[in-house]
């Protein structure tokens, strides 16, 4: 069955980055864009971009250009996603999710990592 | 950028009864890539709907989805207990893959 875990809640004081995995599993990895999603606390969910784990290429939000990097580790099945300069707007739960597939394939987000909560605060 | 826009904000309803969630979009949203995702507290989203009115593996078929262009439903035949939740309409036909604002479907 496709599962997709996430790294721990993490605390980070302002002007810090956090990076933030994302490990799925019961799909060929390279096979699905892999996007990112974040939820402010009681807000809605804000798309933040994607990476395809096949090419390595990637699509950002306009908001985070310049803050975010989106990686993957082919060898391990994993995605990255690093925000840098964080301030207290950035706490939320962010949310790694699987998208269409590489060969133009889309049927929305059809499967979610559990949520990893970051904490912006001094 | 497409701006989705949900209502009713709230829907309260009964055990047993229809809901009838909206989404309209800022601009047609191309080949029906329109998306319905269901939250409960503390958890992930979920697929509910694709394509506009493809139900999403295991999705029982109370739930039924409509629409094109610019307006779009999601459909609840009959409300059990475990579908008072918050309802995010999403397009994915272009970056970026915006969400509506949600709809919260409570207990009256």
């Amino acid at each position: 069955q496709v599962q997709l875990v996430q790294s721990g809640a993490e605390v980070k004081k302002p002007g810090a980055s956090v990076k933030v995995s994302c490990k799925p599993s019961g799909y060929t990895f390279t096979d699905y864009h892999m996007h990112w999603v974040r939820q402010a606390p009681g807000q809605g969910l804000e798309w933040m971009g994607w990476i395809n784990p096949n090419s390595g290429g990637t699509n950002y939000a306009q908001k985070f250009q310049g803050r975010v990097t989106m990686t993957r580790d082919t060898s391990i099945s994993a995605a990255y996603m690093e925000l840098t300069r964080l301030t207290s707007d950035d706490t939320a739960v962010y949310y790694c999710a699987r998208g269409a597939t590489t060969t133009g394939t889309k049927r929305g987000f059809d499967f979610w990592g559990q949520g990893a909560l970051v904490t912006v605060s001094s | 950028d497409i701006v989705l826009t949900q209502s009713p904000g709230t829907l309260s309803l009964s055990p047993g009864e229809r809901a009838t969630l909206s989404c309209r979009a800022s601009q047609s949203v191309s080949s029906s890539y329109l998306a319905w995702y269901q939250q409960k507290p503390g958890q992930a989203p979920r697929l509910l709907i694709y394509g506009a009115s493809s139900r999403a593996t295991g999705i029982p078929d109370r739930f039924s989805g409509s629409g094109s262009g610019t307006d779009f439903t999601l459909t609840i035949s009959r409300l059990e207990p475990e579908d008072f939740a918050l309802y995010y309409c999403q397009q994915y036909v272009a970056s970026p893959f915006t969400f509506g604002p949600g709809t919260k479907v409570d207990i009256k």
